[in-house]
Order: structure tokens, then sequence, then C-alpha cells
């Protein structure tokens, strides 16, 4: 596609149950980031995926947390029980393979309230 | 330790003036990224200007530039001619590691500009 696409864009669920969220990131980006963003704050890193592999997933707060990208192109972001917490915006960014000298492209991210 | 501060959670500036938003970091890596981008009140994160740990000149994008300081470990953004749509909030943000390469950006908390007609 032309951009990066999150779906949904917003979404309200119920403290406990499980959620998914998906990236479609730009045709022929084999990295895939998820990053979540708190109010007032700047954006938190979560997961990296190079290809199918997640390249680094530090930033994943606890095992509630977790994603996939089986095919190497979507992914999607689970969390499992979630908290009031776990309330904020997640954003999906993708950029292509080989040097990098310039920003990644981000979705415009899906909004996830718990109540 | 905070690796990316941005100081000023809010600036404003007039139409047309030229405005600079601070940015100071902390890494022990010699080759290091760092970007600024511009988040909309629609959310979306809009990539701005990058320069490069080794680049020698500052960078410029249009009405961007970088005022890149290396042993003051500063970035501040100016922009110039400020227009009304550039209100917004805007975020630094650094990746270590070797010129180019992939890795996951460490953002500020940001700067809200507000441009005054």
């Amino acid at each position: 596609g032309a951009g990066v696409s999150q779906t949904p864009s917003n979404k309200v669920t119920e403290k406990g149950k499980y959620v998914e969220l998906r990236c479609d990131p730009i045709s022929g980006h084999t990295a895939l980031y998820w990053y979540r963003q708190s109010l007032g704050q700047g954006p938190e890193f979560l997961i990296y995926f190079q290809g199918t592999g997640a390249a680094d997933d530090s930033g994943l707060p606890n095992d509630r947390f977790f994603a996939v990208r089986p095919e190497g192109s979507v992914s999607t972001l689970k969390i499992q029980r979630t908290e009031r917490g776990d309330s904020a915006v997640y954003l999906c960014a993708s950029s292509p393979p080989g040097v990098l000298l310039f920003g990644y492209t981000f979705g415009s991210g899906t909004r996830l309230t718990v109540v | 330790a905070q690796k990316i501060t941005q100081t000023q959670p809010g600036m404003f500036v007039q139409e047309k003036e030229a405005v600079t938003l601070d940015c100071t970091y902390d890494t022990s890596d010699q080759s290091y990224g760092l970007f600024w981008y511009k988040q909309p009140s629609s959310g979306e994160m809009i990539f701005l200007i990058y320069q490069g740990s080794y680049d020698e000149q500052n960078a410029t994008e249009g009405r961007y530039s970088l005022n890149f300081q290396k042993a003051r470990k500063s970035a501040n953004l100016v922009i110039s001619a400020s227009q009304l749509g550039d209100s917004a909030m805007y975020f630094c943000a650094m990746r270590e590691g070797r010129r180019g390469s992939q890795g996951n950006l460490i953002f500020g908390k940001g700067t809200k500009l507000s441009v005054k007609p």
C-alpha cells in the first residue's frame, strides 16, 4: 500500500479481555516496529521485526504482550488480560532494507482504551 | 537516565518568525543518528530531518534545519518562517549504532509548538 496501515483506528475493550492490533507495512519494507505512546509522552519502543523474526523485543513490558509477523509483511500485536494501564496509542512503523538515512514511516496508530 | 531530553514542554512563535526547539541526548556510542518528527493532532508521526553523528554539515530540509553540536550533545531543530500548519508536537529521537543501521528509536517527551497568527 501507499502507507503504513493500522487497524482498527480505535479499540475499546474491557479489562481482562484479549485484543489484537494489526499493522500492514509499506510493500517491500522488511523492518517493522511497534511503539506505544501514552498521553503526553513520546513513543516507547516495544518490538522490532526484521523479516519474520523479532530482532529486538526488549521493549515488551511483560508476557501479556506478544507480536507476530508470520509472512514478513503484516504484523499483529496481541495483548492478553488487558489492564487499564495498557490504554495508549499503539504505533507501527516500517522501513526499507539497506542503509537507512531517513526516518521510519509511521502509521496513524490504534488508540486502545481499556475500561 | 533519559537518553533524549526535550526541556520545552510548550513553545509559542509568531507566524513567519523562526523558532528553535531544543534537544539534548546521551549516548556512549560513537555512531548514532538523530531524528526529528512532527506529530499533528491527527496522530501520525511525520519524519522531518535526520543527522548522522559523523555528518560534518548540519542537516537541512526546506524550512527545517538541525543545529548539531556534537560536543554539547545537542541537536536542536530550527524552523524558519513558521506557518500556522507547523502547530504540532515535535519529537526528537535517537538511534544508536553504525551509520544507516536499523534499530529502535528512542524518543524524547516532545515539545508542543503553537504558531500564532
